[in-house]
């Protein structure tokens, strides 16, 4: 089974609008992370949120806030007022363990291509 | 604060050869990752040093190796190239050895003739 799964291959949106990237994870590990980067054309990944497993309340960076549901694991990026900078592909990741674990590796999503029309 | 670097940016090599890619992670994180990405497969975790020491490692042959040295630069050497080596090798780095965030360099782009 996949551990990110990003349902949405392409998305669009109007220039100044909300819009929301669907995620959900797998993980049996209580202790996990998730994070949303943006890749640009020029292929760079920038981080833009990160959602601890324990952190009661959702994560907001600006203009992205991350829409968290531990219940149905679901980790949704929302972006408010969209830019024509923002369009770029948009992946999803989790890091399993906690302290004493060791695999800390990053386990990315496919990716959500989202393009802002002016 | 200067970003994580990589070198070189592109490259282009032929089969068999062997390549060596480099890494310099924000200065104060002493994690290192790396990343491989192509169009088919997505991004896949290579692996990771802290330390100067490889902490985990990703499903991927032997052929894939690297290092990390005591200022926290790595290196990623790739043997005996095929053509489905070619794809971006991303770098990332971390504080600690659980990030997060973990923040990735501009990739190097490898193409493989």
């Amino acid at each position: 089974a996949q551990k990110i799964t990003q349902t949405q291959p392409g998305m669009f949106v109007q220039e100044k609008e909300a819009v929301t990237l669907d995620c959900t994870y797998d993980t049996s590990d209580p202790s996990y992370g998730l994070f949303w980067y943006k890749q640009p054309s020029s292929g760079e990944m920038i981080f833009l949120i990160y959602q601890g497993s324990y952190d009661q309340q959702n994560a907001t960076e600006g203009r992205y806030s991350l829409n968290f549901q531990k219940a149905r694991k679901s980790a949704n990026l929302v972006i408010s007022a969209s830019q024509l900078g923002d369009s770029a592909m948009y992946f999803c990741a989790m890091r399993e363990g906690g302290s004493g674990g060791s695999n800390y590796k990053l386990t990315f999503g496919k990716g959500t291509l989202l393009t802002v029309n002016p | 604060k200067a970003g994580v670097t990589q070198t070189p940016r592109y490259l282009i090599k032929t089969r068999g050869q062997q390549v060596t890619l480099s890494c310099s992670p924000i200065s104060g994180h002493r994690s290192v990752s790396w990343y491989q990405q192509t169009p088919g497969q997505g991004l896949q975790f290579l692996f990771e040093y802290f330390s100067e020491t490889q902490r985990n490692k990703g499903n991927f042959p032997g052929r894939f190796s690297g290092r990390q040295f005591s200022n926290s630069r790595s290196e990623m050497n790739v043997s005996t190239l095929e053509l489905g080596d070619s794809a971006l090798y991303l770098c990332a780095s971390s504080l600690g050895l659980a990030g997060p965030p973990w923040f990735f360099g501009p990739g190097t782009r490898l193409t493989v003739l």
